[in-house]
């Protein structure tokens, strides 16, 4: 069974673009969640999306945005790049049960110059 | 609302010796707690997770954890260190609302020297 897949894994910007990341969970899997990673706030969540509606956000600005599609991936958006976006961004897919379980990709490391 | 706190941010050991990693936790309810961990380039996997079935909880590559409510600790153990463990380790507590939002402590990154 192929592993939640994440794409680009690398991505360099500069401040003021935006930026689409996108993410395959496994298959069967229908709840999609995007975390970010940085050095100094650690790994915090960014929202989680169930059969396409959101379910759960977490405290980042309205920059940050999501969806969800009817085959379960998923695409987070991030506007008016900051140079403290810069950060590791993992994808986690789960059954949905809530079980917290979740199985994360390798992430997409993005650099904001 | 629900944290965790890990209190070693590095822990150095040598191969063929014990493991601990510590974890405290903060939970008005009956909390769900994890260790994920986080290989140098690689995202995170599950080693063992808590949903009070049992207090002492076996996961994967020997490791272990032992949920204890008085001391509200969820300290992670190993026998016996191998080379192969060197990685960061983040114990985790799921939110009450939503058992699939997790939210991480700041981390333990294990060193093994042979």
């Amino acid at each position: 069974k192929a592993g939640v897949t994440q794409t680009p894994r690398y991505l360099i910007k500069t401040r003021g673009q935006q930026v689409t990341l996108s993410c395959s969970p496994i298959s069967g899997h229908r709840s999609v969640s995007w975390y970010q990673q940085t050095p100094g706030q650690g790994l915090q969540f960014l929202f989680e999306y169930f059969s396409e509606t959101q379910r759960n956000k977490g405290n980042f600005p309205g920059r940050f945005s999501g969806r969800q599609f009817s085959n379960s991936r998923s695409e987070m958006n991030v506007s008016t790049l900051e140079l403290g976006d810069s950060a590791l961004y993992l994808c986690a897919s789960s059954p949905g049960g809530g079980t917290g379980e979740l199985f994360f990709g390798e992430g997409s490391r993005l650099t904001v110059l | 609302a629900q944290s965790v706190t890990q209190l070693d941010s590095h822990v150095s050991v040598s191969e063929g010796t014990p493991v601990l990693l510590r974890c405290n936790y903060s939970s008005s309810y009956s909390p769900s707690l994890f260790w994920y961990v986080q290989h140098p380039n690689k995202g995170l996997q599950l080693l063992l997770k808590y949903t009070s079935a049992a207090t002492l909880v076996k996961g994967i590559n020997g490791f272990e954890a032992e949920f204890k409510k008085s001391e509200t600790s969820f300290h992670l153990t190993k026998p016996s260190a191998h080379m192969s463990d060197a990685a960061e380790y983040f114990c985790v507590v799921s939110d009450w609302l939503s058992t699939d939002k997790l939210i991480f402590g700041t981390g333990t990154r294990l060193q093994v020297f042979p």
